[in-house]
């Protein structure tokens, strides 16, 4: 069965600061892995996503995340934060074999301070 | 890009209710839409997952009468919370991928229901 655990429950970071969340996962095979975006009482905006290839993938907002096979992590990173990244955030791997159903992350709440 | 649209965005009933939640795919067609769960400050649990034209696939431990899935077309499907009680009051999440073949095309999401059932 697949898991992912992102050790980080919160995160307080000035803006202006670089980010970086944490995310790792247990799956036997080559992932699928997501990183998403909530901001409150809303669903969920896809950030970035890891199929295959370069191991460094860029997304949405400035956002990149890095995918470390080695570490069996995919980590989430953001040079310069703005406001408007106060979200929580949240890790997925999917795969082929689960019907590609989602596993989250318990989800990591960023606080971002003037 | 993909966008899944979600109605009713809040729900506020008295228990006992029957209450429907709609998730539908805009621009695109989705054989397979799948429904979460949230509870306040936690993750998403995966409820069940729809399938078009075929009965619903529900987690362990997930009432399949309490949830009824309903994915009558390529664009749309529904969660019927049946005979709801104050604690199946959560947020609830849609997600659809898009038709294709291709097994690794993420979710796209709804914006979530909130429902509350006094």
């Amino acid at each position: 069965a697949q898991s992912v655990t992102q050790p980080d429950i919160h995160i307080t970071v000035s803006e202006g600061a670089s980010l970086e969340l944490r995310c790792n996962y247990s799956y036997g095979a080559t992932p699928y892995l997501f990183w998403y975006v909530q901001s409150p009482g809303q669903g969920l905006q896809l950030l970035l996503k890891y199929f295959s290839g370069d191991t460094l993938v860029q997304g949405i907002k400035g956002f990149e995340a890095e995918f470390k096979r080695s570490q069996s992590s995919f980590n989430l990173r953001k040079p310069s934060v703005h406001w408007s990244d106060a979200a929580e955030y949240f890790c997925a791997v999917g795969a082929r074999a689960a019907g590609n159903k989602l596993t989250f992350g318990g989800g990591t709440r960023v606080l971002v301070k003037p | 890009g993909a966008v899944v649209s979600q109605h009713p965005s809040r729900v506020i009933c008295k228990s006992g209710t029957s209450v429907k939640i709609e998730c539908r795919s805009l621009d695109f067609q989705a054989t397979t839409m799948f429904w979460y769960r949230q509870f306040p400050k936690q993750s998403l649990m995966l409820m069940a997952t729809s399938n078009e034209g075929s009965k619903a696939t529900y987690e362990q431990g997930v009432e399949k009468d309490k949830f009824l899935i309903n994915h009558a077309s390529l664009t749309l499907s529904t969660l019927t919370v049946t005979s709801a009680h104050p604690e199946d009051s959560s947020f609830y999440i849609c997600s659809a991928s898009e038709l294709g073949g291709r097994s690794n095309q993420p979710q796209h999401f709804g914006d979530g229901t909130r429902l509350s059932i006094l």
